[in-house]
């Protein structure tokens, strides 16, 4: 089976920076995604991590250790409109079209 | 592309009645599934298909089924609707390239059962 976790919410000043966090337990895991979702609106595609390291677009980036169980999703430069819920997604070997997601982290960007 | 369309956007049925989600993208992707979603409980997968004439369950399947005739429609049916199943329904689907791409959501329904 699969267990994903992530805070709930995190709070963060704009213009700064927020490290959103998401541990799992699964197995024949091969790939993490992440999505934003703004209230009331479909989830969008963030980033993609499939070996250990960091994969950085633009002011979003990504980080995964395989061996720890571990993602992060890192965004700079905080912005109002960075303002939504953040989902991290697991995909296994055995089903590249099933995903298991987390409950998803609500980022609340003050000014 | 239209890419993936949903109907419809809205929906209040009463407790017993039964109903169909539609759900089709013209992508030509493998991959299609059914969520739903609930407060503080992100997005639970229902049913999914890895092509057509396959439908596979998800984590919460009890109370709706599928078929997937063709590659781009894949209905969800509630057989008889319980407030339980009052939420947010969102159709997603991918390629099937021998790795994992990421899912492109419809905009979802928003279904309340009373």
């Amino acid at each position: 089976g699969q267990n994903i976790d992530q805070p709930t919410e995190m709070t963060a000043t704009e213009g700064a920076i927020v490290q959103i966090n998401c541990t799992y337990q699964t197995s024949g895991f091969n790939g993490l995604f992440w999505y934003q979702q703004h209230a009331g609106e479909a989830p969008t595609f963030l980033s993609y991590n499939v070996l250990d390291g960091l994969e950085e677009k633009g002011r979003f980036s990504s980080f995964l250790s395989r061996s720890k169980g571990y993602s992060y999703l890192l965004l700079k430069e905080l912005q109002m409109k960075d303002s939504a819920s953040y989902l991290c997604a697991a995909v296994t070997t055995d089903s590249w079209g099933k995903f298991q997601f987390g409950a998803g982290t609500q980022v609340v960007v003050t000014p | 592309n239209a890419g993936v369309t949903q109907t419809p956007k809205f929906q209040v049925l009463k407790t017993g009645q039964s109903m169909t989600l539609q759900c089709a993208q013209d992508m030509n992707h493998e991959y299609m599934s059914w969520y739903r979603q609930d407060p503080g409980m992100g997005l639970r997968l229902i049913h999914y298909s890895v092509g057509a004439g396959i439908t596979d369950q998800g984590e919460v399947p009890n109370g709706y089924n599928v078929s997937r005739s063709t590659t781009e429609d894949f209905p969800l049916r509630l057989l008889s609707a319980a407030p339980s199943q009052t939420s947010v329904y969102f159709c997603a689907s991918s390629r099937r390239t021998g790795k994992a791409d990421t899912q492109y959501f419809g905009p979802g329904t928003r279904l309340t059962v009373l």
